[in-house]
């Protein structure tokens, strides 16, 4: 079964600084997508960047982009020039062809802090 | 505007009562889940629909059922089978069942046992 991993419960980074979360995976597929989802204090839950496996460019949205390191299973996200807006908690989950196809396995999440 | 309602936003039961949350979706989703999310903890599947009136089981289904009688609506049915209901759920939709396709949340429903 694939499992998600995020190791910091929290993080926090001063406005307008990088910071930089962590994810793990554990998969025997070879074709799958990874998502970073943020749920700010309101409890909606919005994408903020997927990744297919197949390609080996690193997805970039904006301030959000992705360190995806296939053959080690990890997927961080880096958020640059961060806002106060970014306060979230922030989820990785992962989606693959096997078992329930279409349906997200999610992290425990990252709670993120940002200081003014 | 396209998007994902659910309903009541939050959700008072006794213990012993079954209850019902609503999802409707005007996206023209094919494909249809319900999510539970506790504290500290990240969201687990509990049911799931790619089609109009299938469904499946999720990691999580013991104690819930579920109907899709029709494409926009996905209501999920809290029993009291359920041992710990007390939670939050999360109703997504995406266009269709592979995985290339993004999922779309509501809002949420808040449910609280008394």
């Amino acid at each position: 079964a694939q499992t998600v991993t995020q190791s910091q419960p929290e993080m926090s980074v001063q406005e307008a600084e990088t910071v930089t979360l962590s994810c793990t995976y554990d998969t025997s597929e070879s074709d799958y997508y990874l998502f970073w989802y943020k749920q700010p204090p309101s409890r909606q839950m919005i994408l903020v960047i997927r990744q297919e496996a197949y390609k080996q460019q690193n997805a970039t949205e904006n301030r959000f982009s992705v360190n995806f390191q296939k053959a080690a299973k990890s997927f961080s996200l880096k958020i640059s020039d961060s806002q106060l807006g970014d306060a979230a908690m922030y989820f990785c989950a992962y989606s693959g062809y096997g078992g329930s196809q279409g349906n997200l396995i999610f992290g425990k999440g990252t709670k993120l802090s940002v200081k003014p | 505007d396209g998007g994902i309602t659910q309903s009541p936003k939050y959700l008072f039961r006794k213990e012993g009562q079954n209850v019902t949350l609503s999802c409707e979706q005007n996206l023209n989703h094919d494909a249809m889940y319900w999510y539970r999310q506790d504290p500290g903890q990240g969201l687990r599947l509990i049911y799931y629909s790619q089609i109009v009136n299938d469904f499946q089981k999720g990691d999580i289904a013991e104690g819930y059922s579920v109907s899709r009688e029709k494409k926009e609506s996905f209501p999920l049915t809290v029993t009291s089978a359920q041992k710990n209901p007390t939670a939050f759920y999360l109703c997504a939709s995406s266009k269709g069942g592979s995985i290339r396709y993004e999922q779309f949340f509501g809002p949420g429903t808040r449910l609280t046992v008394l």
